[in-house]
């Protein structure tokens, strides 16, 4: 069975850009959630969906923002960007939403932005 | 508010068990997990445990849990070269659905 992936793993841009990332759920799974890696600050968590709708919101400003498919995929965008959303955004799927669900990690998207 | 603290360095001398420690805040917490992200990688589920659970051991890992003190360790015995990697404590409170709050991470080096 394939694992979590994500697009695109590298990716540059500047100041004020946007930028939209995507991740593809391991088949059957239908929870995706989103964290936020940096050295400052770790892991930290941006958003859950399940069954397209969003469960559960971190404590991020509105330029971040995401969106699940009815195929389980989840894309998130983030706008305007500033120097401080350079990170590694992880991706991860479960195949429901409740605690006993173990969440699988994708590899990640290397954002950074200059 | 939720918080999970790690220690942020550990080295041992492959052979050895490690003993990587982890604190928590939330006494709603449902679930505590371990996860290893090697260089460049995501993160790996190693293992969980249940709340209502003290111990559980999975081959060359054990997980102790104290709830009453609100930590958590993972041993890894015979730790090997390839265990060097960064763990990480997580838990999951009850009614969070899939968000995980996670401690800062350890670093595991281990020597030849």
């Amino acid at each position: 069975k394939a694992g979590v992936t994500q697009t695109p793993r590298y990716l540059i841009k500047t100041r004020g850009q946007q930028v939209t990332l995507s991740c593809s759920p391991i088949s059957g799974h239908r929870s995706v959630s989103w964290y936020q890696q940096t050295p400052g600050q770790g892991l930290q968590f941006l958003f859950e969906y399940f069954s397209e709708t969003q469960r559960n919101k971190g404590n991020f400003p509105g330029r971040f923002s995401g969106r699940q498919f009815s195929n389980s995929r989840s894309e998130m965008n983030v706008s305007t960007l500033e120097l401080g959303d350079s990170a590694l955004y992880l991706c991860a799927s479960s195949f429901g939403e409740g605690a006993s669900n173990e969440q699988f990690f994708g590899p990640g998207t290397r954002l950074t932005v200059l | 508010g939720e918080d999970v603290e790690q220690s942020l360095f550990l080295s041992v001398r492959e052979g050895d068990s490690s003993v990587i420690n982890c604190t928590y805040t939330d006494s709603s917490s449902t679930y505590l997990y371990w996860y290893k992200q090697e260089p460049g990688a995501g993160l790996q589920l190693l293992t969980y445990i249940f709340s209502n659970m003290d111990m559980k051991q999975d081959q060359r890992l054990t997980v102790l849990l104290n709830k009453k003190d609100k930590h958590l360790s993972l041993r890894i015995a015979d730790t090997q070269t390839g265990d060097s990697a960064i763990y990480f404590c997580a838990e999951r409170g009850y009614n969070q659905g899939g968000k995980l709050i996670f401690g800062q991470g350890t670093e595991l080096s281990v020597k030849p």
